[in-house]
């Protein structure tokens, strides 16, 4: 069985402060991880995948198969990043995605 | 590019009715689409693949006969709710993959339906 966990419902922080979103999963095999962002009144949309290794919009996400974790890391958060920030994974001969809870981000001014 | 339509986007109705849910690739064809169901501050659960041509694939514990999933073009994709009854009531989103040798293609979401049954 496939499982993404976000252990944080919501993360508020100040512009300007460091942000790391933490997601990390259950898979037996080799997954594709990634991040989905959803902005208010918009749709679900990508935000960033572990194989492309780019970072959007200044975010980035490293797999680290050791700790089953795919985080994802804004070294400066702007308040346009608030939104709703997903982590899904798909499995190997799979193309569904299995999603994580989510967490609210907040950027304060 | 790559744009997911899906519609309607609200819907109310009296229990016993039965609801279609369209969801089209405006800009690119897809032989999968994927329904997916998401309850109040709860992640997205994949209810069933929509394989155009051929029968939908269903996660376990989603009823088949309760959840009508219909892929006859390579653009369109209908998710029919029968005999519809509160419980139903839920916000479903559909998303499609650019069709592809390439596994890798990522997911491209419609706005969802929220289905409201009275």
């Amino acid at each position: 069985a496939q499982r993404v966990t976000q252990p944080e419902k919501l993360l508020s922080v100040f512009k300007g402060a460091p942000v790391e979103l933490k997601c990390n999963y259950s898979y037996s095999g080799s997954p594709e991880l990634f991040w989905y962002v959803q902005y208010s009144r918009q749709r679900l949309q990508l935000l960033l995948r572990h194989i492309s290794r780019e970072s959007i919009k200044g975010f980035t996400a490293d797999l680290n198969k050791g700790e089953t974790s795919f985080h994802l890391k804004k070294p400066f958060a702007q308040e346009e990043d608030s939104a709703m920030y997903y982590c899904a994974l798909r499995g190997t001969g799979r193309r569904a995605l299995t999603f994580g809870s989510g967490t609210r981000l907040q950027v304060q001014p | 590019g790559a744009v997911v339509s899906q519609h309607p986007s609200r819907v109310i109705c009296k229990s016993g009715t039965s609801v279609k849910i369209e969801c089209r690739s405006l800009d690119f064809q897809a032989t999968t689409m994927f329904w997916y169901r998401q309850f109040p501050k709860q992640s997205l659960m994949l209810m069933a693949t929509s394989n155009e041509g051929s029968k939908a694939t269903y996660e376990q514990g989603v009823e088949k006969d309760k959840f009508l999933i219909n892929h006859a073009s390579l653009t369109l994709s209908t998710l029919t709710v029968t005999s519809a009854h509160p419980e139903d009531s839920s916000f479903y989103i559909c998303s499609a993959s650019l069709l592809s040798g390439d596994s890798n293609q990522p997911q491209h979401f419609g706005d969802g339906t929220r289905l409201s049954i009275l």
